[in-house]
């Protein structure tokens, strides 16, 4: 397993402004990955983040709301930039500790835009 | 296009008896499903999993079975216990265990 530890775990944001989140883990991971949770809805996966090359971005997300950075095998960061009230969600980090592993996620970070 | 469906929001059970959760899914290239149960201010937390070459695996109390015909897969929690309630979610992927697609949860309230 991993322990995974994400800041903020809540911030309230003003729309327009830029909010980082981090995600730090125990210990070098092969995958990382980042989700959201709309009020009321699925988790959905946002983006793989690659270490050392920029992030892989499912449908719908794009780098330049979404920037990502992976610097190391234990770190990762999600920038929710421009924020609009719609961005308000949970948003989780997770990892894959090793090769067909399963997923161990972050307590998440819960972000309001008002 | 919901991909994993939880058709149902909500599901209340009595202490000690069977606990169903039910999750039906459409793509025919997963081949990796997930349980995850998830209490109010925390991540989720990963419970059992079962890949497509099988049509059941057990841990404990729960037991996850596979239905790949019918695209069906079912999270059974035998006996139930108040420290059960939880969202569950069930996820399934086809390329990384940690690329996920996720139902929409159900929500687990057992009775003492």
């Amino acid at each position: 397993s991993a322990v995974i530890s994400q800041k903020p775990s809540r911030d309230i944001c003003q729309r327009g402004t830029s909010l980082t989140i981090q995600c730090q883990v125990d210990s070098q991971v092969t995958m990382m990955f980042w989700y959201r949770q709309q009020p009321g809805q699925s988790l959905t996966l946002i983006a793989t983040a690659n270490q050392g090359s920029e992030a892989t971005y499912e449908s719908g997300f794009v780098i330049d709301k979404f920037p990502i950075s992976r610097p190391n095998l234990t770190f990762s960061t999600l920038t929710v930039s421009n924020m609009s009230p719609e961005d308000s969600s949970i948003y989780l980090c997770s990892v894959e500790p090793l090769v067909d592993t399963e997923a161990f996620f972050g307590q998440g970070t819960r972000l309001t835009v008002v | 296009d919901q991909q994993v469906k939880q058709n149902s929001p909500s599901l209340s059970v009595q202490e000690g008896r069977i606990s169903i959760l039910n999750c039906d899914y459409t793509n025919s290239m997963f081949d990796y499903f997930l349980w995850y149960k998830k209490y109010p201010a925390e991540g989720p937390t990963f419970l059992i999993s079962i890949s497509s070459i099988k049509d059941k695996n057990e841990d404990g109390r729960f037991t996850v079975f596979l239905n790949k015909s019918a695209k069906h897969l079912s999270l059974h929690i035998v006996p139930s216990q108040p420290g059960d309630s939880a969202v569950y979610f069930c996820a399934a992927s086809g390329t990384s265990y940690g690329k996920l697609t996720f139902g929409q949860g159900t929500i687990l309230t057992v009775h003492p």
